[in-house]
């Protein structure tokens, strides 16, 4: 059992660049959520997703996009990437809402540079 | 004001000592509350919930929570050096909105 699967787990981009970061999880959630996480700020809620080909943004969404196609994959999309977006890159699911009663899985994370 | 806050830290412990790490929230309607152990470079990882007031133990942790006062607590007993990590306190508001704090880092010295 798997659980959530993040890749890639570095990556450089250019600036105005664009990427797409990968999250696929084998637990049949219904919710997932992107994080990132920048030193010292905590965890911020950058989009999350109740199910297949159901999104919304979260507290920080502006630059990126997400789809969620199916209920295992929910692929991150940052277009003309910018330095603000260097930061780790966390993938989350629950199968709660808002991760009640269990908390949330987390991936490994994807540690992003943007230069 | 946040919906979780923590002392940021460092908070420093000898080893075999406790370890006490608090945790205060905004909302009295929260329904669910979680510790979360972060080694460095390392994503999240659960350790302890708590839903009912009073006490909750799991091996060396135990997880307190007083809903009339919004505070939740982590302590660790006997902390070994592999406790050396960030402590996030993270609360399930109704709506079922989940909220992290920004993390305690403690440092256990040999």
């Amino acid at each position: 059992n798997a659980g959530v699967t993040q890749t890639p787990k570095f990556r450089i981009l250019k600036i105005g660049q664009s990427m797409t970061l990968q999250c696929a999880q084998d637990m049949n959630h219904n919710y997932m959520y992107w994080y990132r996480q920048d030193p010292g700020m905590g965890l911020k809620l950058i989009y999350y997703s109740v199910g297949a080909g159901i999104t919304d943004k979260g507290e920080v969404p502006n630059g990126y996009n997400v789809s969620r196609s199916t209920t295992e994959d929910f692929p991150l999309r940052l277009e003309l990437a910018a330095p603000s977006q260097t930061s780790v890159y966390f993938c989350a699911s629950s199968g709660t809402p808002g991760g009640f009663n269990y908390g949330y899985t987390f991936g490994s994370g994807t540690r992003l540079t943007v230069v | 004001q946040k919906e979780v806050e923590q002392n940021s830290g460092p908070l420093s412990v000898p080893e075999g000592a406790i370890a006490s790490l608090n945790c205060t929230y905004s909302d009295r309607g929260s329904q669910s509350f979680f510790w979360y152990r972060q080694y460095s470079g390392k994503s999240p990882e659960l350790i302890m919930s708590i839903y009912s007031n009073g006490d909750k133990e799991d091996g060396r942790f135990t997880a307190q929570l007083n809903k009339a006062s919004q505070y939740v607590s982590l302590l660790i007993r006997d902390s070994q050096p592999s406790d050396s990590a960030t402590y996030l306190c993270a609360v399930v508001r109704a709506g079922n909105q989940f909220y992290f704090g920004t993390g305690t880092s403690l440092t256990v010295i040999p």
